[in-house]
């Protein structure tokens, strides 16, 4: 079964530090990697994908994410954290194809809370 | 980036009534429409797909005689949950997809809709 792990439900960063979001993924074949963002009572917004080429995918507001194939790990990445980067952030895959030639559904992880702090 | 947009951004209504959440893409064609819920501090549960014109694909689970979707144009979608109870208050969002055959398109996503039931 496909599937998408975040294992941190938060993490806390002091503001100007670096941090790292991590996400792992269960999917056949090589999916389209997709990062996303949640502020309070809103949708989510997209931050990079990962679809081919360079392993370091470079985002909106400053974000990266670094695709690792033999660790199956797609961690989002940010030199310097500040206090409005706090969120939900969500990991996406998305397979490649899937028997019927439609598109594949995009399954989420269940969300890291970033709490960044002054 | 292109925009989802979705109305109303909240309602609250008595149990057994009906309500329509519409979910417009602005600025592109959406050729597939995704509902999904987000319960409190967990990840969104896919609901249905919907592709303009066809009858929307519900995940299993769903029931499609309460969740009623209806795709009528490119840039407009509908849910409406009929003989709403309780047990349905939840965050409804809306995302749509352009056309394309290449799965690493990503989708919008709209602001989301907060359903009470009383």
């Amino acid at each position: 079964a496909q599937s998408v792990a975040q294992p941190e439900d938060q993490v806390n960063v002091a503001e100007g530090n670096p941090l790292t979001v991590k996400c792992t993924y269960s999917v056949s074949g090589n999916p389209y990697l997709f990062w996303y963002v949640q502020y309070p009572n809103r949708g989510l917004q997209f931050l990079l994908k990962y679809i081919t080429g360079d392993n370091l995918v470079k985002g909106s507001y400053g974000f990266e994410a670094e695709f690792n194939k033999s660790q199956t790990s797609f961690h989002l990445k940010k030199p310097s954290a500040l206090v409005s980067d706090s969120a939900l952030y969500f990991c996406a895959v998305r397979g490649r194809r899937n028997f019927s030639g439609g598109y594949n559904k995009l399954i989420f992880g269940a969300g890291t809370r970033l709490a960044v702090h002054p | 980036g292109a925009v989802v947009s979705q109305h109303p951004s909240w309602v609250i209504c008595k149990s057994g009534t009906s309500v329509k959440i519409e979910c417009r893409s602005l600025d592109f064609q959406a050729t597939t429409m995704f509902w999904y819920r987000q319960f409190p501090k967990q990840s969104l549960m896919l609901m249905a797909t919907s592709n303009e014109g066809s009858k929307a694909t519900y995940e299993q689970g769903v029931e499609k005689d309460k969740f009623l979707i209806n795709h009528a144009s490119l840039t407009l979608s509908t849910l409406t949950v009929t003989s709403a109870h309780p047990e349905d208050s939840s965050f409804y969002i809306c995302s749509a997809r352009a056309g394309g055959t290449g799965g690493h398109n990503e989708q919008f996503f709209g602001p989301g809709t907060r359903l009470t039931v009383l």
